[in-house]
Formats: C-alpha cells, structure tokens, sequence
C-alpha cells in the first residue's frame, strides 16, 4: 500500500522558516493538500492541489510538490502556527493517503 | 454557512457494526460538484481517509477498509451515514464527516464537523 512520510516533528523559533516534508513515492505525480490541526479542534486545509492557499489561510503558508517530496513551508511563523500538520495524496489508485503526521512546535 | 456534525453511538462492542449520521447545513449534497467524506483518526495517530460520495452517488472507498463500509446519502433530510462492519478496538477513533468540491482529491475537505469519539471495547 502506498506511504507517506512525515518527520515527526518539527521545532522553529518565531519569525523563522519551517518546512514540513511528506515523501512517498512520485508523490509529485499526485495532488497533495495540508491540513493543520490544533488541540481540540478540527483540521483545516491550509494547501491544496499542491500549493493553493483557501481563502482566508495567511500568505506566509505555501506548498511544493515535485518527485518524492512534497513540502509544506511556513514563513514568519507566529506562535498561532504550533498545531499538528498532516499531509493527504490522491490519486486513482491510492484514493486519499494521509502522512503520520507533524508536531510543529514554535520555541 | 457550512456545518457539519457527527452523531452516533459513542461505544460499540467487537463485530458489532456501527453506524454515523452526518447531518449537514449550509450546502446541498444535490448541487453539482459537492461531496462529503469519512475521516478519523485513532488517539495519537494519523488522520485516514475512510469514504466519499459525491451529488452523483459516486462513492470512493479507502482500499483497505472497502470490504467493511458503506456511505449513503439522504439528500431530503441533508445527511450522509457511514457503515463499518465488524468492529474492531483498533477502530476506536474520532469520527469526522467533511464537504469538498469535486473533485476532492485537488481541493481537499475545506469543512469539517467537530468529530465524534468511537470507542470499541467488550
């Protein structure tokens, strides 16, 4: 069966950068979102089809996907950002796999 | 505005079958393009995909999990329900029913219920 894979966590001080990987194989050749979930509440998709930005969802969060690597990138990140972050892929044949998942944690 | 909401049993014995209610407002599961998914996510780990049926009755299923579900819609009373035979303890989890826009595998779940917790146990 199809995997996509997380790194567990991921810490970054405020104001900095944080990437978030999801690989899987030719997972560029698929459609990724991201969905962010904080404690207590239910996810919401902060990319899709890729690097698309729902409305509402702040500039500083944007998305890559290319080969096996998909990435997630928060800019500025603010402490409003520490939340779980998961990954999804779809295609034909693997319907809609979520990464294990990362704890984004803002020092 | 969209809401979706959860409703079921909370606790359900081993081969037992359960079945969610997913009771929505704001859209209609007749309009073109609309679809509405299962998701959970077993304490402490990831989220999965379970099912999704579109306005059309076009239904998906998680491949590992087609053998034991069914997703039926109720357009009239604006609900979708959710069927899982044989349940298991590795099927406790939080329950979540969400709406996309065809097609879903590019735009993703963009509303969600609160989830419901389903635990399985003797």
């Amino acid at each position: 069966s199809y995997e996509l894979t997380q790194p567990p966590s991921v810490s970054v001080s405020p104001g900095q950068t944080a990437s978030i990987t999801c690989s899987g194989d030719k997972v560029g050749d698929k459609y990724v979102c991201w969905y962010q979930r904080k404690a207590g509440q239910s996810p919401v998709v902060v990319i899709y089809h890729d690097n698309k930005r729902p409305s509402g969802i702040p500039e500083r969060f944007s998305g890559s996907n290319s080969g096996s690597t998909a990435t997630l990138t928060i800019s500025g990140t603010q402490a409003m950002d520490e939340a779980d972050y998961f990954c999804q892929a779809w295609d034909s044949t693997t319907e809609g796999v979520f990464g294990g998942g990362t704890k984004l944690t803002v020092l | 505005q969209i809401t979706l909401k959860e409703s079921g049993p909370t606790l359900v014995k081993p081969t037992q079958t359960l079945t969610l209610t997913c009771t929505f407002s704001g859209f209609s599961l007749s309009s073109s393009g609309v679809g509405v998914g299962w998701l959970r996510q077993p304490p402490g780990k990831a989220l999965e995909w379970l099912a999704l049926i579109y306005w059309d009755d076009d239904k998906r299923y998680s491949p590992s999990l087609k053998s034991r579900l069914a997703i039926t819609k109720d357009t009239s009373k604006n609900q979708v329900v959710l069927t899982m035979t044989n349940m298991d303890p590795v099927d406790t989890a939080t329950y979540y029913c969400a709406h996309g826009v065809s097609p879903i595998a590019v735009a993703g779940f963009d509303y969600w219920g609160q989830g419901t917790l389903v635990t399985v146990s003797s």
